[in-house]
């Protein structure tokens, strides 16, 4: 079955404290990560994905095959980075369909 | 370039109602997606359709839920009638191809009272 797990609903942490948001991920083939991003009163958008390899506003990202993991790193956390996180999978020959975790708030406090 | 716009942006109805939502996609995208948002899970697709073509309708539930993309570019989400757990964020969004990391719409939030 094809299934992406966010297991934690929210993060708390402290300015310029380091970031990780945990993405775990169920898929028999080889399937292509995302991360989107959902600020306050605004559209989900693209964050990040694992065929880019790039930093995006801090964030990276790197795809674990073997622990089937895709989790969202970011060394120093800034207070504008408070969202709602998704991790999100597409497999091969899908058409485009993406399936969401249930995705983790973070809060990054003053 | 323009957004993928949706309306209404909120809509409330009763239950046994029936709404529709409408989505514009970005000029030339040939993909067009409809995703259900319930509070506190992620995104689920309903359907995906390529230019006027349904591609993926496995997850609509089709004794109340319909859509239509009759001319390859705007499309309609109909529901009738509407339950109380059809209360969600319903989100549109398209690709130029059947690629991942596509744009999404501003949503419709609905709620079913």
């Amino acid at each position: 079955a094809q299934r992406v797990t966010q297991p934690e609903k929210l993060l708390s942490v402290f300015k310029g404290a380091p970031v990780e948001l945990k993405c775990n991920y169920s898929y028999s083939g080889s399937p292509e990560l995302f991360w989107y991003v959902q600020y306050s009163r605004q559209r989900l958008q693209l964050l990040l994905r694992h065929i880019s390899r790039e930093s995006i506003k801090g964030f990276t990202a790197d795809l674990n095959k073997g622990e089937t993991s895709f989790h969202l790193k970011k060394p120093f956390a800034q207070e504008e980075d408070s969202a709602m996180y998704y991790c999100a999978l597409s497999g091969n020959n899908q058409g485009g369909k993406l399936i969401f975790g249930q995705g983790t708030e973070l809060s990054v406090k003053p | 370039e323009a957004g993928v716009a949706q309306s209404p942006r909120y809509k409330i109805i009763e239950k046994r109602q029936s709404v529709a939502f409408w989505c514009n996609p970005i000029s030339g995208h040939a993909t067009l997606y409809w995703y259900q948002q319930i509070l506190g899970q992620g995104p689920k697709l309903l359907i995906q359709f390529q230019n006027n073509g349904v591609v993926d309708d496995s997850q609509l539930p089709k004794d109340r839920f319909s859509a239509e993309r009759l001319k390859g570019v705007d499309s309609t989400l109909k529901i009738q009638p509407a339950k109380l757990e059809d209360s969600a964020v319903y989100l549109c969004a398209s690709s130029p191809s059947r690629a991942p990391g596509y744009t999404f719409g501003s949503g419709t939030r609905l709620t079913v009272v």
